[in-house]
């Protein structure tokens, strides 16, 4: 079964230094989403991208934060300058199409900024 | 808008008992709802999803959950819990507006006592 994969699944970096956490979609979905979980707290949407552009974005989604589908396969997530309370597992999910379809979630990378 | 509440962040049940976890959702729009299962620094396994062909969802590892429009509920349940049980359970909700972006519940951590 085909599966969303992320990398690294460990990330330990110092605040302020540039982080970039890869997702390889599944081949045919054309949805693509990043979420964090805090540690302890509930999952929260971060964006969600389609068609090389953002279609929505939360509050935390802030200039710090920026996605892209560099190569027509990965999809990343790249944080300019860490803060400590960036520290948090980043999911990315992707859909494929149609009402309903469900979000097949990465295993997440676990992002550490000391 | 759409939005989860999930009534207990802590459960606790005997082994062979059954499982009750409560979810309440609101949306403006027709819903999709989905439970996840998160075991320890592991992702998000889908449990089951409602995406309005039937009110009664059957899901995975003998979990099911009945969507009740009346009542705005989408509460899990499984008739006798095993000790493989013991996770978080997240209640989400997504909806065609706003590009099926997935809005998670708190979570709430299942106890099984042998």
């Amino acid at each position: 079964e085909p599966e969303v994969t992320q990398t690294p699944s460990h990330q330990v970096t110092q605040m302020g230094q540039e982080v970039i956490l890869r997702c390889v979609p599944i081949s045919n979905h054309l949805y693509f989403y990043w979420y964090r979980q805090i540690l302890g707290q509930k999952v929260e949407f971060l964006v969600s991208f389609y068609n090389n552009e953002i279609s929505e974005k939360s509050e935390i989604f802030d200039d710090q934060f920026s996605v892209e589908r560099p190569d027509g396969s990965n999809f990343t997530l790249k944080i300019r300058s860490t803060k400590l309370e960036d520290s948090a597992m980043y999911f990315c999910a992707t859909r494929r199409d149609g009402a309903g379809e469900t979000q097949y979630f990465g295993p997440g990378t676990r992002l550490l900024v000391l | 808008a759409q939005s989860v509440t999930q009534l207990g962040s802590h459960v606790s049940v005997s082994e062979g008992a059954l499982v009750l976890l409560r979810c309440n959702y609101s949306s403006s729009v027709p819903p999709y709802l989905f439970w996840y299962v998160q075991y320890p620094n592991q992702g998000l396994q889908l449990l089951l999803k409602y995406t309005s062909a039937a009110t009664l969802v059957k899901g995975i590892n003998g979990f099911e959950a009945e969507f009740k429009k009346s009542e705005t509920s989408f509460h899990l349940t499984k008739p006798s819990a095993h000790m493989s049980d013991a996770a978080e359970y997240f209640c989400a909700v997504s909806a065609n507006t706003g590009g099926f972006k997935t809005i998670f519940g708190a979570g709430t951590r299942l106890f099984v006592k042998a």
